[in-house]
């Protein structure tokens, strides 16, 4: 059974930095594109950024991009969200999600609140 | 970016009656690959997501088959032939035919 396991999520100052991670289980981060996904609890679904199984493709959403970076550890099998210079506007629950001929299984999510 | 637009963006529903949710593309989301990477995405209040449909009109394993998903190119629909209880929430399409990045529709919340 597919399980992802989204954890680091917490309440930081504007400007702070937190890293997010999601334990898999049931397969294998290295074989799979991994996505984050975000979603300010009660607006829409919002794509943050993604890694290729290799590890050495990654892509990021404009609004991120020089402040996040995904990366993950094929060994723990799991994936992680470094984000730095974090803003209001990153308030959210981020959700780890499996790629899987498009979005397929999704975390629980975990709430990163930036307030000052 | 490819923008998704869902409609109707609140779909107050009877029980036992059919439902029908249209997700249109800004260009064809036919893939260089010739597949059509087209998703629905159910979440329950309180839950997290949760695949129904991919590639355009597969169930995944476990949805049951009052959900069924069709179309082509720009124009996609959700359909649930009749509603029941548990089907409240709010549904996305999304597509990964064209990214990155991936995109969402807005959403459309299925209630009584």
């Amino acid at each position: 059974e597919v399980q992802l396991v989204e954890s680091g999520g917490g309440l930081v100052q504007p400007g702070g930095s937190l890293r997010l991670s999601c334990a898999a289980s049931g397969f294998l981060v290295s074989s799979y594109w991994m996505h984050w996904v975000r979603q300010v609890p009660g607006k829409g679904l919002f794509w943050v950024s993604e890694i290729h199984g290799d590890g050495r493709n990654t892509h990021y959403a404009d609004s991120v991009k020089g402040r996040f970076i995904i990366s993950k550890d094929n060994a723990k099998n799991t994936l992680y969200l470094q984000m730095n210079s974090l803003t209001v506007e990153d308030t959210a629950i981020y959700y780890c999600v499996r790629d899987n001929a498009g979005v397929d299984d999704w975390g629980q999510g975990t709430l990163v609140t930036v307030s000052s | 970016d490819v923008v998704l637009t869902q409609s109707p963006l609140s779909l107050p529903v009877n029980l036992g009656q059919p439902a029908s949710i249209s997700c249109r593309s800004s260009q064809s989301l036919l893939s260089s690959d010739g597949d059509t990477y087209l998703t629905w995405i159910q979440q329950r209040p309180g839950q997290s997501p949760r695949r129904l449909i991919y590639k355009v009109s597969n169930r995944e394993s476990g949805v049951p088959d009052r959900f069924s998903g069709s179309g082509s190119g720009t124009d996609f629909t959700l359909k649930i032939s009749s509603v029941e209880a548990d089907d409240i929430g709010l549904y996305y399409c999304a597509q990964g035919s064209h990214w990155p990045p991936f995109t969402f529709g807005q959403g459309t919340n299925l209630e009584i």
